[in-house]
């Protein structure tokens, strides 16, 4: 019964390939989110989507492109990978309710290693 | 400046100490404020969450906020080694739409 899925837990290729990850979340949330951590462990926010509305976009190169099927789903597709690409991608989700959707559940994480 | 700052550490206690955590911040519009753990090669796991001043009780953890002074703190009562983890603060405005802004972590490690 877990809470928030992702898949692949590991993806490991190469400089210019397309890849994506996918998320599911059975929470019943509204809102889903991608997080990047780095290597430093600092996680920052990608983006957000509220019933398969894009609301939070942020300063993300455009290769990265998020697609939401459903509110409980929501994939992240990277074009042209880059070296700098290689991190740990998380997903989560909240409720979307005022204070509580800040209160977020995040998935396993996909760690991305681009060589 | 970064808009929230934690000691990243490495902070090692030995079993049974109080351990606390801090983070600051620079901007009063943050009215959330979570605590979250993180195990090696795992997802954050929401351990705390608060939207007042004061202090919110959970078991071992203990969960306060100063926002006069922007400083938040979590204290771990009778550490365990399984208390081992990175604890991240994370921190959201109203209607910013949920977006957290996390703390760099601090690595914590409880020895037996």
């Amino acid at each position: 019964d877990t809470a928030v899925s992702q898949t692949p837990k590991y993806l490991v290729t190469q400089m210019g390939n397309d890849k994506s990850i996918k998320c599911e979340q059975n929470l019943g949330h509204d809102t889903m989110y991608w997080y990047k951590q780095d290597s430093k462990k600092f996680l920052k926010i990608m983006f957000s989507y509220n019933n398969k509305e894009l609301i939070i976009n942020e300063t993300v190169p455009n290769r990265f492109s998020p697609k939401s099927p459903d509110k409980a789903h929501l994939n992240l597709h990277i074009n042209s990978l880059e070296l700098g690409d290689s991190a740990v991608y998380f997903c989560a989700s909240s409720q979307d309710k005022r204070a509580q959707t800040y209160e977020q559940y995040f998935g396993p994480g996909t760690r991305l290693t681009v060589t | 400046q970064k808009e929230v700052e934690q000691d990243p550490g490495p902070l090692s206690v030995p079993e049974g100490a109080i351990v606390s955590l801090n983070c600051t911040y620079s901007n009063s519009a943050f009215q959330y404020f979570m605590w979250y753990r993180q195990y090696s090669r795992k997802g954050p796991e929401l351990l705390m969450y608060t939207y007042s001043s004061g202090n919110k009780e959970d078991g071992r953890f203990t969960a306060q906020v100063d926002k006069s002074s922007k400083y938040i703190s979590l204290f771990i009562r009778d550490s365990q080694p399984s208390d081992s983890a990175t604890y991240l603060c994370a921190l959201g405005k109203p209607g910013n739409t949920g977006k957290l802004i996390f703390g760099q972590g601090t690595t914590l490690q409880v020895k037996p």
